[in-house]
């Protein structure tokens, strides 16, 4: 079975910063990966996903995401923050049969 | 508004109620699903509803009841719930995913969500 661990709960930046929001999983097969957000009083939106092909996945509002294999790693980036970035953001991991989320990373952005 | 409605976005009952909660979607999708949200705890799979039937019942208790007329609403019915059934309930859609094997499209090409409904169990 496959799990997901988000190493930061929160993460504060300041606006304009960069910032990395860091997703590890664990899977014995092939699997999907994607990142959702949510903002204050919302469902979750997907962000981006890694089906196959190139490990650098872009999404929208500027995010990005790289697929590394061999360090089991989704890791999450953007290179500057705005204030609307701020929301809470999943990693999730699938296999096809069954898909399992982290436990979320509260992105703040400060002024 | 992303074309999964859910509603009411929220709803106090009492541990004697009964209630429901209502989706719908117009996206041409044939699988529903059914998350619950509490805080501090990792988004937890209730039912999974693939072209109308359930195809997943991940050991919910009695007192929630899915149901799925047709591949465009689904609902949730509430009885006799605790207070820690307190939680964000979240629908979600998504088109199949026909690989001659198991899954259902969200697990591969990501679901589309509604915006919740934050239920308090009194």
């Amino acid at each position: 079975a496959q799990s997901v661990t988000q190493l930061d709960s929160q993460v504060p930046v300041f606006e304009e910063a960069p910032v990395e929001l860091r997703c590890n999983y664990s899977s014995s097969v092939s699997v999907y990966l994607f990142w959702y957000v949510q903002y204050p009083n919302q469902g979750l939106q997907l962000l981006l996903k890694y089906l196959s092909g190139s490990t650098l996945v872009k999404g929208i509002n500027g995010f990005e995401a790289e697929f590394n294999k061999s360090q089991t790693s989704f890791h999450l980036r953007k290179p500057s923050v705005h204030i609307s970035d701020t929301a809470e953001y999943f990693c999730a991991v699938s296999d096809a049969e069954r898909l399992v989320f982290g436990k979320g990373t509260k992105l703040t952005v400060n002024p | 508004e992303t074309g999964v409605t859910q509603t009411p976005r929220h709803l106090v009952m009492g541990m004697t109620n009964k209630k429901s909660l209502k989706c719908e979607q117009h996206l041409g999708h044939n699988a529903m699903y059914w998350y619950k949200q509490s805080a501090k705890k990792p988004l937890e799979l209730m039912f999974v509803y693939n072209f109308k039937e359930q195809t997943e019942n991940n050991s919910v208790p009695s007192r929630f009841s899915p149901e799925c007329p047709n591949s465009s609403h689904l609902f949730l019915h509430l009885h006799t719930l605790q207070p820690e059934d307190s939680a964000l309930y979240l629908c979600a859609s998504s088109p199949p995913f026909n690989s001659g094997g198991g899954g259902t499209g969200g697990f591969v090409y990501g679901y589309t969500f509604g915006s919740g409904t934050r239920l308090t169990v009194v």
